[in-house]
């Protein structure tokens, strides 16, 4: 079945720092993806939905120059939380999409002390 | 706009006993229903999805859910429990999107918990 890899799965860092996450279809064409947030005992939150090639599409409330979303191939995208602070720790999940059902990432959980 | 509300937060119930996970949607127009499971620091795997066929939907790990739009419904159902359901089980739904048909708004979370 379709697979999405994200990477890395743990990253725990310092406040002011930038942190990459990266999301990859790896055996599919993904014409949309998605970022989400997840905080502890809570449902999924979308943050932003991307289309390869052109600017990401914000959800109210997150902002696009804290969560930098790049969509540069079909196969990959990556989130950026620019000069991460203790409140942006969190499980951010990504998902693909190649028109049909989303394939969810196994999420990376962001720490920042 | 679409939505799903998922009632119950917690449910517990005995191995071998019926697994029932309720969820009921608003949409303004025809969904598309998911059901996906979260195993602890893991992503979200696909249970099963209504995409406007058969009614009665079955989908992974002996899960099924059935659409019943006279009542807004697309509840979750497993005959007998198995310790290794015990997760978090999410409902979710589509809404129309500029960029994507399957954007998804996901209830708030049950977790199932399996006992002995």
């Amino acid at each position: 079945g379709a697979v999405v890899s994200q990477h890395p799965s743990w990253v725990i860092c310092k406040s002011g720092t930038s942190v990459k996450i990266e999301c990859r279809s790896l055996d599919f064409q993904a014409t949309t993806m998605f970022w989400y947030r997840q905080f502890p005992k809570q449902s999924l939150m979308l943050m932003a939905t991307s289309n390869e090639g052109s600017k990401a599409t914000y959800e109210q409330g997150v902002e696009k120059d804290k969560f930098l979303i790049n969509h540069a191939s079909l196969t990959l995208s990556t989130l950026t939380v620019t000069s991460a602070h203790p409140e942006d720790s969190s499980f951010y999940i990504c998902s693909a999409s190649d028109g049909r059902p989303q394939h969810f990432g196994d999420g990376t959980r962001l720490s920042i002390l | 706009a679409q939505s799903v509300t998922q009632l119950g937060s917690h449910v517990s119930v005995s191995e071998g006993a019926l697994v029932l996970l309720r969820c009921n949607y608003s949409s303004s127009v025809p969904p598309y229903l998911f059901w996906y499971v979260q195993y602890p620091n893991q992503g979200l795997q696909l249970l099963l999805k209504y995409t406007s066929a058969a009614t009665l939907v079955k989908g992974i790990n002996g899960f099924e859910a059935e659409f019943k739009k006279s009542e807004t419904s697309f509840h979750l159902t497993k005959p007998s429990a198995h310790m290794s359901d015990a997760a978090e089980y999410f409902c979710a739904v589509s809404h129309p999107n500029s960029n994507s048909g399957y954007a998804l708004n996901f209830g708030k979370g049950t977790s199932l918990l399996v006992t002995p």
